[in-house]
Order: C-alpha cells, then structure tokens, then sequence
C-alpha cells in the first residue's frame, strides 16, 4: 500500500542496548523527518534528511544515529538506548522543503526502555 | 528558540457544543498549520494558513490566523464524538525542518 510506514509499532529494551525503527514511503518524497512526541513537549525533530546520504540534525539529536542509503528508507538507531528516549516516534515525509509543506507521518513506534 | 503554546491542554464537552482551541506564541510565522491526531496514529494536516488574518473553513471547523501571523485559532461548531482527537498547531519559519509544534489540545466530545 502506498504511504509511510513504521516498524516496529511497539518495542521493549533494556537500558544500554542498541535499538532501530524502520521508517519506508512509497512516494519518493525527497525529505524525511524523525520527531518524538513526549507529554508536555509536542512533537520535536531529532534529525531529518533532504534526499539520499544527505542528513542533519534537528533540535534533540544527541543520543541517536541515522542513515538513508535509499530515497525510501529512513532508520533511526537508538546507539545506547537510556530511559529518557522511552517515547512515541514518528516518521514523516514531504515532498517539499517548504516551511507550508505538509507532512505525511507514520503511525508511530512506541518505545520503552526499561 | 519558538515556542507555542496552545490552551487548553484538555478539554471535554458534549454533543452538539461549541468550542475553540488557541495557538500563541510570540514569534512571528510564515504559515501556520493544525493537524488532527488520533489514538494510535499519527497527526494528519487539517488546514494550512499564510496570510495574517486569513480564514479558512473546513465544514465544521474554521481556522484563523492572527493579523500578525503569532497566533492562531480554531473553532468548531456543533462538536461530534468523531471530532475526538489530539489537535496540534505547527508554526512554519521558512523550512520544513524549522516546523514548531505546539504541545496540543486532547479534546473529547461525549455523545
């Protein structure tokens, strides 16, 4: 089906150990944006990509790591998973870099670390 | 660093009632957008606003945004249970990856 899709939609980990969430889109949308969405704090940008191999930094980077080898992938690696990262992620896409855009979000990964 | 601030947090009302939820912040956006989240998914966009003053109307639900582009509302007349759902205003400051997110009103409408 076409979208974005997440994966997994639930996981558990231990403190200190490495953790990915997948993130795939069919619709070749050149940006890509990983958020979490935590009570009290909204959604925010930890990193986001504007096309294949190209990726910063958003406003709450430090202690994860991303990639995009393919337009269509976007993982987000939790290197040394703490309990301040258990949290609600969610992918998004857009087809433009435009502040106007509208971004399309997954349905979101829900993970705790215990 | 920009800030929204939406209000309120919570709100609970029943069928048939009238209500509106605000987005303020002191910073000036270029656009101004509200997406609609429900439970177990992510936010989907409702609208998106660019002018100061600009109205826009989606069925039930009307969107404003402030004359000087800080602030912004919505309201909805009528409220139904399916309008149930966490509402998130987004500020826009040029770029995509500059997007603000506001902490979001959880309503609940009662049948």
């Amino acid at each position: 089906d076409a979208g974005i899709t997440q994966s997994p939609r639930y996981k558990i980990t231990e403190t200190g150990r490495q953790v990915t969430l997948m993130c795939h889109q069919t619709w070749s949308h050149s940006y890509m944006f990983w958020y979490r969405q935590d009570l009290g704090h909204g959604l925010r940008l930890i990193y986001y990509s504007a096309a294949a191999d190209i990726t910063d930094k958003g406003e709450v980077p430090d202690g994860y790591v991303v990639s995009r080898s393919k337009t269509e992938n976007f993982p987000l690696t939790l290197e040394s998973a703490t309990r301040s990262q258990t949290s609600v992620y969610f992918c998004a896409s857009s087809e433009s870099d435009r502040g106007n855009t509208e971004a399309f979000f997954g349905q979101g990964t829900r993970l705790t670390v215990v | 660093t920009q800030l929204l601030e939406q209000s309120p947090q919570f709100l609970s009302i029943q069928e048939g009632e009238n209500l509106t939820v605000y987005c303020n912040s002191s910073s000036v956006f270029s656009s101004l957008q509200w997406y609609r989240q429900e439970p177990g998914e992510g936010p989907v966009l409702l609208v998106t606003v660019v002018t100061g003053g600009e109205v826009k109307k989606l069925k039930r639900l009307t969107f404003q945004f402030g004359d000087a582009r800080k602030d912004s509302s919505l309201h909805i007349t009528a409220a139904q249970p399916g309008d149930t759902g966490l509402y998130l205003c987004a500020g826009g400051s040029g770029s995509a990856r500059q997007l603000t997110f506001g902490s979001g009103t959880q309503l609940t409408v009662l049948p």
